[in-house]
């Protein structure tokens, strides 16, 4: 059964430093990985996606790595603002289209 | 133009009671996916659509629950005799290529 755990649960850093976000999981064979983005009442916000063959995938201060055979992940985050402060997920897809999701990182940035 | 849309936003009910979630996609998008995010838990996956079928009804928690969809669009989620433990966020997804998925509100479903 995939699992998939995220590291740390919760960070809290000034605005302006640069961060890291980790994620495992336990069964390579996957088909793609995501980091998506949760505000407090609101839905999931898609922010990267990782084909199983790429290495990494990057959307302005966002950038995002893989490596599949050690089952790791990490989305970096470049000079912080208050407004990155969300739950941030990382979900892998196995099989039949289904993501399972990390239990998250909860992300202040303080002003 | 409109993203996936979820009613109600907010259901209250008593134990017992059965309730009904409904899940309006991105008009075209073929696959729908319900998920169910529990307070000290992460999302987990319930039950997904291909067209009207559902492929994979494995997420599904038990047989209270059960999810139909119709004209390829609207699903709806019943979870028939409600228990407190299915007190949770219940998130609906719809997706073109069955790869990246956009994420409905939420339905937060308090049992008391």
């Amino acid at each position: 059964k995939q699992e998939v755990t995220q590291i740390p649960a919760a960070l809290s850093v000034p605005e302006g430093e640069n961060l890291v976000l980790n994620c495992s999981f336990t069964d390579s064979a996957i088909y793609n990985l995501q980091w998506f983005r949760q505000d407090p009442g609101k839905g999931l916000t898609s922010l990267l996606l990782i084909q199983s063959s790429q290495r990494e995938q990057t959307s302005g201060r966002l950038n995002a790595s893989l490596d599949k055979s050690s089952g790791r992940s990490t989305l970096y985050i470049a000079a912080s603002q208050p407004g990155d402060s969300a739950t941030y997920l990382c979900a892998v897809e196995t099989s039949g289209s289904r993501l399972t999701f990390g239990e998250g990182t909860q992300l202040t940035v303080n002003p | 133009g409109a993203g996936v849309s979820q009613s109600p936003s907010n259901k209250v009910t008593e134990k017992g009671k059965d309730v009904e979630l409904r899940c309006d996609p991105i008009s075209g998008h073929t696959a729908l996916y319900w998920y169910r995010q529990s307070l000290g838990q992460g999302l987990e996956f319930l039950i997904y659509f291909q067209g009207n079928s559902a492929p994979d009804k494995s997420g599904l928690p038990s047989d209270r629950f059960s999810a139909e969809r119709t004209g390829g669009s609207v699903s709806t989620l019943t979870i028939q005799r409600t228990q407190q433990e299915d007190s949770a966020v219940y998130l609906c997804a719809s997706s073109l290529d069955y790869v990246k998925q956009f994420f409905g509100p939420g339905t937060r479903l308090t049992v008391l």
